[in-house]
């Protein structure tokens, strides 16, 4: 099944303590990007990567960062989280088309910063 | 630069009633244009998209939407409204004319569903 996958789901942490929220896609997709969705902002994009060790910043980086050493993985890093960071996180993928590029998403991962 | 705006934050309507919600988008280039709909605590499913062929797009489950150019909308329509379309819906443009179609998103309408 094609699909993109999420770990973990839920997590509580506490504030500098760093974690890692993991992305997975079977698609074979060039393009991954994460996003945050917070309350009447709808989804904003933090990083994104057109390819292997291509990665760039989107619209709320800041505290983020990501890697992409292999092409179907895609993780989110967070140094040292904040409440600020307490969001819904959504993981997307999709082949890199000349526009009408649908993007497929994950189930999401709900991180609360303590 | 693109943007979109959902013009409702809220939209109610009763079971068997139409529905209407409303998108308008700005974008330097021709779009693409999506809508998406988020069940509660679910992921973004796909509901129809917009890729310069025919303006009315149909998607699934009844809706469909109509690229107006003119009125820089993409309005998402359905003829009679079901308690399982109670979700929130996102207007989402790509077309930022880079070749991977950067998505922005719309700031979502919850509609709710009335018996």
């Amino acid at each position: 099944e094609a699909q993109v996958t999420q770990n973990p789901r839920y997590l509580i942490t506490v504030t500098g303590k760093k974690l890692t929220v993991t992305c997975s896609q079977n698609m074979n997709h060039e393009y991954m990007s994460w996003y945050r969705q917070d309350p009447g902002l709808g989804l904003r994009q933090i990083y994104y990567s057109m390819n292997v060790e291509v990665t760039d910043k989107g619209d709320v980086p800041e505290g983020y960062k990501v890697s992409r050493k292999e092409k179907r993985n895609f993780p989110l890093i967070l140094e040292s989280p904040s409440p600020n960071q307490t969001s819904l996180y959504f993981c997307a993928s999709n082949k890199l088309l000349a526009g009408g590029n649908e993007q497929f998403f994950g189930p999401g991962t709900r991180l609360t910063v303590l | 630069a693109q943007s979109v705006t959902q013009l409702d934050s809220h939209v109610s309507v009763s079971e068997g009633t139409p529905v209407l919600l409303r998108c308008n988008y700005s974008s330097s280039y021709s779009p693409s244009l999506f809508w998406y709909v988020q069940h509660p605590n679910k992921g973004l499913q796909l509901l129809l998209k917009y890729t310069s062929a025919a303006t009315l797009v149909k998607g699934i489950n009844g809706f469909e939407a109509e690229f107006k150019k003119s009125e820089t909308s993409f309005h998402l329509t359905k003829p009679s409204a079901h308690m399982s379309d109670a979700a929130e819906y996102f207007c989402v443009v790509s077309g930022d004319g880079t070749s991977y179609g950067k998505l922005t998103f719309g700031q979502g309408t919850i509609l709710t569903v009335h018996p």
